[in-house]
């Protein structure tokens, strides 16, 4: 079955303590892309990253990393979470769909981690 | 700055009634359009793709694209109150990183 995991699907944890919250697809999509989702504020790009080795950055990367070392992985990483990072984030991969006079990327979204920075 | 617009609602329609939201974007370049549905702590879900002008149907769902007005929108027949979600519509222009740029969503309630 083609999709999108994340681990974990919940976490709570205090300011300051190193998480990663890892991101893997079965599909052999060469991008992918973390988002955080906050009431209000709709979906929000962290990071994304176009292949392996290549990574840049979204709209919110502040307090955030990522790495691609492999095509089907993309950890994020918060070295020093804050409160302020509460939040419910979604990786998603997109797959490119060829189409006559051009191509298009449809993009699927992993089951979500909510995080808690207490 | 590329922006696309959704009306937050909540839309409120009955059940049976034909639901209409609607989107609208700023990038004239932009090719792809997507709408997602997303239920409550729950991740957006791919429900339709448009990429060229006019109607495109899958069951109940029938997407519109107008590219000269900037327009997309999404139709929802003989709604149901298992429709009752968020509809985020999505754009991405033909090229480069293909990011796509979402809108805030639109709430829907089909009330019994």
């Amino acid at each position: 079955e083609a999709q999108v995991t994340q681990n974990p699907r919940y976490l709570i944890t205090v300011t300051g303590k190193k998480l990663t919250v890892t991101c893997s697809q079965n599909m052999n999509h060469e991008y992918m892309s973390w988002y955080r989702q906050d009431p209000g504020l709709g979906l929000r790009q962290i990071y994304y990253s176009m292949n392996v080795e290549v990574t840049d950055k979204g709209d919110v990367p502040e307090g955030y990393k990522v790495s691609r070392k492999e095509k089907r992985n993309f950890p994020l990483i918060l070295e020093s979470p804050s409160p302020n990072q509460t939040s419910l984030y979604f990786c998603a991969s997109r797959g490119f769909t060829g189409l006559a006079g051009g191509g298009t990327h449809e993009q699927y979204f992993g089951p979500g981690t909510r995080l808690t920075v207490t | 700055q590329k922006e696309v617009e959704q009306n937050s609602g909540p839309l409120s329609v009955p059940e049976g009634a034909i639901a209409s939201l609607n989107c609208t974007y700023s990038d004239r370049v932009s090719q792809s359009f997507f709408w997602y549905r997303q239920y409550s702590g729950k991740s957006p879900e791919l429900i339709m793709s448009i990429y060229s002008n006019g109607d495109k149907e899958d069951g109940r769902f029938t997407a519109q694209l107008n590219k000269a007005s900037q327009y997309v929108s999404l139709l929802i027949r003989d709604s149901q109150p298992s429709d009752s979600a968020t509809y985020l519509c999505a754009v991405t222009a033909t090229g480069g990183s293909y990011i796509p740029t979402f809108g805030r969503g639109t709430s829907l309630i089909v009330h019994p």
